[in-house]
């Protein structure tokens, strides 16, 4: 898997735009980007994936470099629910396990 | 489709003991995985399956651990003789596609 470095944790107001960035600089031609969250005591959930276009989904936007060595995860109005752990994920080409590493922990704030 | 679901969602064990873990995938996803998760930690890989087929298995599936998926429908993990670093939360996942996983919410084991 690509290594990823992601912030240890970020804050951001209700309401706001949440950013969140993933450094992928070893990322392959063929590897994909993958965003997942963590709600305390909750198993994680999928967000959003891409290879290099930008996408969005009804969860959050995905912004890719044109390099691709780094992306940005976008939640357009963070809500109080929105708070948990984010993990940014490049599982190697036709590998068979997702693996996770600290996340960012982002915490929004009334 | 009630998505992935786990039993128990608490087990609590004395040391020596052996347990089990029960996952029952989203009925159409072919991929299963098992993953532990210690307290402030990333969820860590365990094992995966390709239907009924064990196909990858982390160091970290000691020869304590065995999993099964029978006719690739529901798993088990199963922990024999425990220990107290096996304290953890244990975390099921299928998918039909690499990265599009859908989690259960998890059994949390406490070994005392």
């Amino acid at each position: 898997d690509a290594k990823t470095t992601q912030p240890p944790s970020m804050d951001c107001a209700e309401g706001r735009a949440a950013n969140l960035p993933c450094n992928h600089s070893t990322i392959s031609g063929n590897e994909y980007v993958y965003w997942y969250r963590q709600i305390h005591s909750q198993g994680p959930q999928y967000i959003i994936h891409g290879l290099k276009n930008n996408e969005t989904n009804e969860m959050a936007s995905l912004i890719i470099t044109e390099d691709r060595k780094s992306s940005t995860l976008i939640l357009p109005h963070a809500t109080l629910r929105d708070t948990a752990v984010y993990y940014c994920i490049v599982p190697a080409y036709n590998n068979n396990d997702m693996r996770f590493g600290a996340g960012t922990r982002l915490t929004v704030k009334p | 489709d009630t998505g992935v679901s786990q039993n128990p969602r608490h087990k609590i064990t004395k040391r020596g003991q052996n347990v089990t873990f029960r996952c029952d995938p989203i009925s159409e996803h072919n991929r299963l995985y098992w993953y532990r998760q210690t307290l402030g930690q990333g969820p860590e890989f365990l094992t995966y399956f390709q239907n009924e087929a064990q196909l990858e298995k982390s160091r970290l599936l000691s020869d304590r651990f065995s999993a099964e998926r029978p006719k690739g429908s529901f798993s088990t993990l199963e922990i024999q003789r425990t220990e107290q670093g096996d304290s953890a939360m244990y975390l099921c996942a299928s998918s039909l596609f690499q990265g599009g996983y859908t989690f259960g919410s998890g059994t949390r084991l406490t070994v005392v």
